[in-house]
Protein backbone atom coordinates (compact mmCIF):
# COMPACT_ATOMS: atom_id res chain seq x y z
CA UNK A 1 0.00 0.00 0.00
CA UNK A 2 1.44 3.34 -1.04
CA UNK A 3 2.61 5.96 1.82
CA UNK A 4 1.78 9.24 0.46
CA UNK A 5 -1.13 11.25 1.42
CA UNK A 6 -3.50 14.25 0.00
CA UNK A 7 -5.25 16.96 2.34
CA UNK A 8 -8.41 17.38 1.76
CA UNK A 9 -9.99 15.35 -0.23
CA UNK A 10 -12.80 17.55 -1.21
CA UNK A 11 -12.75 20.95 -0.92
CA UNK A 12 -15.66 23.79 -2.27
CA UNK A 13 -14.48 27.28 -1.95
CA UNK A 14 -15.70 30.66 -3.76
CA UNK A 15 -13.66 32.54 -6.14
CA UNK A 16 -10.87 34.39 -5.14
CA UNK A 17 -9.81 32.63 -2.53
CA UNK A 18 -6.11 31.21 -1.40
CA UNK A 19 -6.03 27.32 -1.50
CA UNK A 20 -3.06 25.15 -0.83
CA UNK A 21 -3.42 21.45 -1.55
CA UNK A 22 -1.29 18.97 0.84
CA UNK A 23 0.82 16.22 -0.26
CA UNK A 24 2.90 14.17 1.34
CA UNK A 25 4.63 11.10 1.27
CA UNK A 26 6.66 8.56 3.64
CA UNK A 27 8.50 6.43 1.18
CA UNK A 28 12.04 8.93 0.66
CA UNK A 29 10.90 9.09 -2.81
CA UNK A 30 12.76 11.92 -4.95
CA UNK A 31 10.22 12.38 -7.48
CA UNK A 32 7.14 14.07 -7.28
CA UNK A 33 4.36 14.89 -9.46
CA UNK A 34 0.76 16.96 -9.53
CA UNK A 35 -1.89 15.76 -12.13
CA UNK A 36 -4.95 17.25 -13.20
CA UNK A 37 -7.84 15.43 -14.31
CA UNK A 38 -11.53 16.57 -15.17
CA UNK A 39 -14.18 13.51 -14.28
CA UNK A 40 -13.68 10.86 -16.94
CA UNK A 41 -10.31 12.33 -18.70
CA UNK A 42 -6.83 12.00 -18.92
CA UNK A 43 -4.85 13.26 -16.96
CA UNK A 44 -2.32 16.05 -17.49
CA UNK A 45 0.93 16.88 -15.97
CA UNK A 46 1.09 20.50 -14.30
CA UNK A 47 4.11 19.95 -12.13
CA UNK A 48 7.30 18.03 -10.76
CA UNK A 49 9.72 17.83 -8.94
CA UNK A 50 13.49 15.56 -9.13
CA UNK A 51 14.12 16.61 -5.18
CA UNK A 52 14.68 19.43 -2.90
CA UNK A 53 14.69 23.07 -4.14
CA UNK A 54 13.90 21.52 -7.42
CA UNK A 55 10.61 22.53 -9.22
CA UNK A 56 9.29 22.27 -12.60
CA UNK A 57 6.01 22.82 -14.89
CA UNK A 58 4.66 20.08 -16.57
CA UNK A 59 2.87 19.66 -19.93
CA UNK A 60 -0.16 21.76 -19.22
CA UNK A 61 -0.20 25.54 -18.26
CA UNK A 62 -1.32 25.99 -14.94
CA UNK A 63 -1.72 29.41 -12.25
CA UNK A 64 -1.13 26.73 -9.63
CA UNK A 65 2.73 27.00 -7.99
CA UNK A 66 4.27 24.14 -5.97
CA UNK A 67 7.45 24.33 -3.52
CA UNK A 68 9.34 21.78 -2.54
CA UNK A 69 11.30 22.48 0.85
CA UNK A 70 11.76 19.03 2.14
CA UNK A 71 11.91 15.41 0.37
CA UNK A 72 8.29 14.67 1.88
CA UNK A 73 6.03 17.44 1.24
CA UNK A 74 5.02 18.87 -2.12
CA UNK A 75 2.23 21.32 -1.91
CA UNK A 76 0.19 22.84 -4.59
CA UNK A 77 -0.95 26.43 -3.98
CA UNK A 78 -3.31 28.54 -5.68
CA UNK A 79 -3.60 32.61 -5.27
CA UNK A 80 -6.81 33.10 -6.14
CA UNK A 81 -9.20 30.44 -7.28
CA UNK A 82 -11.64 30.61 -10.53
CA UNK A 83 -14.40 28.53 -11.36
CA UNK A 84 -12.11 27.13 -14.14
CA UNK A 85 -9.88 25.61 -11.37
CA UNK A 86 -12.60 22.94 -10.42
CA UNK A 87 -11.30 19.80 -10.86
CA UNK A 88 -9.60 16.75 -9.44
CA UNK A 89 -5.83 17.41 -8.16
CA UNK A 90 -3.63 14.12 -8.31
CA UNK A 91 0.10 13.87 -6.29
CA UNK A 92 2.25 11.22 -6.85
CA UNK A 93 5.98 10.25 -5.97
CA UNK A 94 8.56 7.80 -7.58
CA UNK A 95 11.87 6.86 -6.13
CA UNK A 96 15.51 6.91 -8.37
CA UNK A 97 16.34 3.42 -6.92
CA UNK A 98 13.00 1.85 -8.74
CA UNK A 99 11.41 1.49 -11.64
CA UNK A 100 9.87 4.59 -12.14
CA UNK A 101 6.39 3.31 -10.86
CA UNK A 102 4.40 5.86 -9.68
CA UNK A 103 2.48 5.76 -6.46
CA UNK A 104 -0.53 8.29 -5.93
CA UNK A 105 -2.41 9.81 -3.69
CA UNK A 106 -6.29 9.46 -3.32
CA UNK A 107 -6.48 13.00 -4.79
CA UNK A 108 -8.43 16.22 -3.77
CA UNK A 109 -11.11 17.21 -5.99
CA UNK A 110 -11.72 20.76 -5.91
CA UNK A 111 -14.99 23.08 -6.36
CA UNK A 112 -14.69 26.87 -6.81
CA UNK A 113 -18.24 28.25 -6.95
CA UNK B 1 0.81 16.95 -25.06
CA UNK B 2 0.14 13.38 -23.62
CA UNK B 3 2.02 10.54 -25.06
CA UNK B 4 -0.62 7.48 -24.71
CA UNK B 5 -3.92 7.19 -26.25
CA UNK B 6 -6.08 4.34 -25.13
CA UNK B 7 -8.86 2.69 -27.10
CA UNK B 8 -11.29 1.68 -27.29
CA UNK B 9 -12.53 4.81 -25.07
CA UNK B 10 -15.34 2.57 -23.08
CA UNK B 11 -15.63 -1.20 -22.94
CA UNK B 12 -19.11 -3.33 -21.59
CA UNK B 13 -18.51 -6.76 -21.02
CA UNK B 14 -20.08 -9.76 -19.21
CA UNK B 15 -18.35 -11.34 -15.91
CA UNK B 16 -16.03 -14.01 -17.39
CA UNK B 17 -15.31 -12.55 -20.57
CA UNK B 18 -11.83 -10.95 -21.59
CA UNK B 19 -11.16 -7.67 -22.19
CA UNK B 20 -8.12 -6.54 -24.55
CA UNK B 21 -7.70 -2.68 -23.71
CA UNK B 22 -4.86 -0.49 -26.57
CA UNK B 23 -2.51 1.91 -26.04
CA UNK B 24 -0.88 4.10 -28.76
CA UNK B 25 2.12 6.12 -28.42
CA UNK B 26 4.32 8.88 -30.17
CA UNK B 27 8.16 8.93 -29.23
CA UNK B 28 10.79 6.63 -27.88
CA UNK B 29 10.22 5.16 -24.27
CA UNK B 30 11.85 3.32 -21.47
CA UNK B 31 9.09 1.70 -20.54
CA UNK B 32 5.57 1.42 -20.54
CA UNK B 33 2.73 1.30 -17.76
CA UNK B 34 -0.52 0.25 -17.04
CA UNK B 35 -2.82 1.92 -14.25
CA UNK B 36 -6.30 1.54 -13.09
CA UNK B 37 -8.23 4.21 -11.33
CA UNK B 38 -11.80 3.18 -9.56
CA UNK B 39 -14.28 6.11 -9.88
CA UNK B 40 -12.94 9.40 -8.05
CA UNK B 41 -9.66 7.55 -6.48
CA UNK B 42 -6.12 7.74 -7.18
CA UNK B 43 -4.22 5.41 -10.05
CA UNK B 44 -2.75 2.10 -8.57
CA UNK B 45 0.10 0.68 -10.61
CA UNK B 46 -0.95 -2.89 -12.72
CA UNK B 47 2.16 -3.42 -14.61
CA UNK B 48 5.29 -2.23 -16.53
CA UNK B 49 6.93 -3.66 -19.38
CA UNK B 50 10.44 -2.01 -20.36
CA UNK B 51 11.05 -1.46 -24.08
CA UNK B 52 12.99 -4.37 -24.77
CA UNK B 53 10.39 -6.77 -23.76
CA UNK B 54 7.82 -7.83 -26.09
CA UNK B 55 5.31 -9.77 -23.37
CA UNK B 56 4.49 -9.95 -19.99
CA UNK B 57 2.30 -11.07 -17.49
CA UNK B 58 1.15 -11.02 -13.69
CA UNK B 59 -1.90 -12.82 -12.59
CA UNK B 60 -4.96 -12.14 -14.80
CA UNK B 61 -3.02 -9.79 -16.58
CA UNK B 62 -1.03 -9.74 -19.74
CA UNK B 63 0.64 -7.14 -21.79
CA UNK B 64 2.41 -6.78 -24.83
CA UNK B 65 4.58 -4.37 -26.42
CA UNK B 66 5.31 -3.57 -29.96
CA UNK B 67 7.92 -0.76 -30.17
CA UNK B 68 8.04 -0.95 -34.34
CA UNK B 69 4.58 0.05 -34.25
CA UNK B 70 4.19 2.24 -30.83
CA UNK B 71 1.93 0.29 -29.41
CA UNK B 72 0.56 -2.27 -26.38
CA UNK B 73 -2.59 -4.04 -25.08
CA UNK B 74 -3.82 -4.91 -21.86
CA UNK B 75 -5.73 -8.15 -21.50
CA UNK B 76 -7.66 -9.07 -18.46
CA UNK B 77 -8.67 -12.67 -18.67
CA UNK B 78 -11.82 -13.92 -16.62
CA UNK B 79 -13.31 -10.53 -16.01
CA UNK B 80 -14.83 -9.81 -12.98
CA UNK B 81 -17.32 -7.12 -11.22
CA UNK B 82 -14.29 -5.80 -9.26
CA UNK B 83 -12.48 -4.94 -12.47
CA UNK B 84 -14.79 -2.60 -13.46
CA UNK B 85 -12.29 0.78 -13.38
CA UNK B 86 -10.82 2.84 -16.05
CA UNK B 87 -7.37 1.43 -17.09
CA UNK B 88 -4.73 3.98 -18.50
CA UNK B 89 -0.94 3.50 -20.46
CA UNK B 90 1.32 5.89 -19.41
CA UNK B 91 4.86 6.45 -21.22
CA UNK B 92 7.70 8.22 -20.87
CA UNK B 93 11.38 8.45 -20.33
CA UNK B 94 14.01 9.21 -17.51
CA UNK B 95 10.31 8.61 -14.85
CA UNK B 96 8.26 11.57 -16.67
CA UNK B 97 5.02 9.62 -17.20
CA UNK B 98 2.71 10.74 -19.08
CA UNK B 99 -0.97 9.34 -19.56
CA UNK B 100 -3.73 8.90 -22.00
CA UNK B 101 -7.45 9.40 -21.48
CA UNK B 102 -8.15 5.74 -20.08
CA UNK B 103 -10.13 3.24 -21.49
CA UNK B 104 -13.57 2.85 -18.73
CA UNK B 105 -14.28 -1.15 -18.70
CA UNK B 106 -17.76 -2.19 -17.01
CA UNK B 107 -18.05 -5.80 -16.07
CA UNK B 108 -20.95 -6.51 -15.42
CA UNK B 109 -22.51 -9.40 -13.20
Amino acid sequence: EADIYQTPRYLVIGTGKKITLECSQTMGHDKMYWYQQDPGMELHLIHYSYGVNSTEKGDLSSESTVSRIRTEHFPLTLESARPSHTSQYLCASSGFANTGELFFGEGSRLTVL
Amino acid sequence: SQQGEEDPQALSIQEGENATMNCSYKTSINNLQWYRQNSGRGLVHLILIRSNEREKHSGRLRVTLDTSKKSSSLLITASRAADTASYFCATGRNNDMRFGAGTRLTVKP
